[in-house]
């Protein structure tokens, strides 16, 4: 099946630094990567759409300043998270489309970033 | 707003016994539901899924079950492995894009050998 790598897999920062993340679709292209947050026991929060070459587009409640994503290429997109608090720290995944046909409802996740923010 | 949810947050199960998770859904304009299967920190993995012109599909062990009119659909394993021990999240999307996938907030499988 296809692959989507995360890096790093597990980062603690202080607070008021920013963290980037990254998310890379590995033998596929996808023109649309989703990033994801979940808190312990708790189901995958959808954050943001990330559009190959446009401007992402944020759920209800996320603050795009905040966590900003840039959708580089086919293959990659990036999460920075600016100023991070100790609120922000949780599970972030990534998730991409292989946009062949007979996979277009299919996403296939990445393998998470734990994010720790002291 | 949870519009999916997973009412039970676990669920142990002999060895060799039939597995069945549960997901019930309020949004009426869902049409392809998914399963997926999560180890502790690892991503999600695709498991089987369903679009709504069906009620059932069948992928080895595992088969998925779609009641519309009562918006509930259900995972079954059988015959549980302990390899099959995890957290099982189910999906769902609406429209032709299927641009966002509502979760569950999942159901932790023990399979006891």
């Amino acid at each position: 099946g296809a692959v989507v790598s995360q890096h790093p897999s597990w980062v603690i920062c202080k607070s008021g630094t920013s963290v980037k993340i990254e998310c890379r679709s590995l033998d596929f292209q996808a023109t649309t990567m989703f990033w994801y947050r979940q808190f312990p026991k708790q189901s995958l929060m959808l954050m943001a759409t990330s559009n190959e070459g446009s401007k992402a587009t944020y759920e209800q409640g996320v603050e795009k300043d905040k966590f900003l994503i840039n959708h580089a290429s086919l293959t990659l997109s990036t999460l920075t998270v600016t100023s991070a608090h100790p609120e922000d720290s949780s599970f972030y995944i990534c998730s991409a489309r292989d946009q062949t046909a007979g996979h277009f409802h299919e996403q296939y996740f990445g393998p998470g970033t734990r994010l720790t923010v002291t | 707003d949870q519009q999916v949810k997973q009412n039970s947050p676990s669920l142990s199960v002999q060895e060799g016994r039939i597995s069945i998770l549960n997901c019930d859904y309020t949004n009426s304009m869902f049409d392809y539901f998914l399963w997926y299967k999560k180890y502790p920190a690892e991503g999600p993995t695709f498991l089987i899924s369903i679009s709504s012109i069906k009620d059932k599909n069948e992928d080895g062990r595992f088969t998925v079950f779609l009641n519309k009119s009562a918006k509930h659909l259900s995972l079954h394993i059988v015959p549980s492995q302990p390899g099959d021990s995890a957290v099982y999240f189910c999906a769902a999307s609406a429209g032709d894009t299927g641009n966002q996938f509502y979760f569950g907030t999942g159901t932790s499988l023990t399979v006891i050998p």
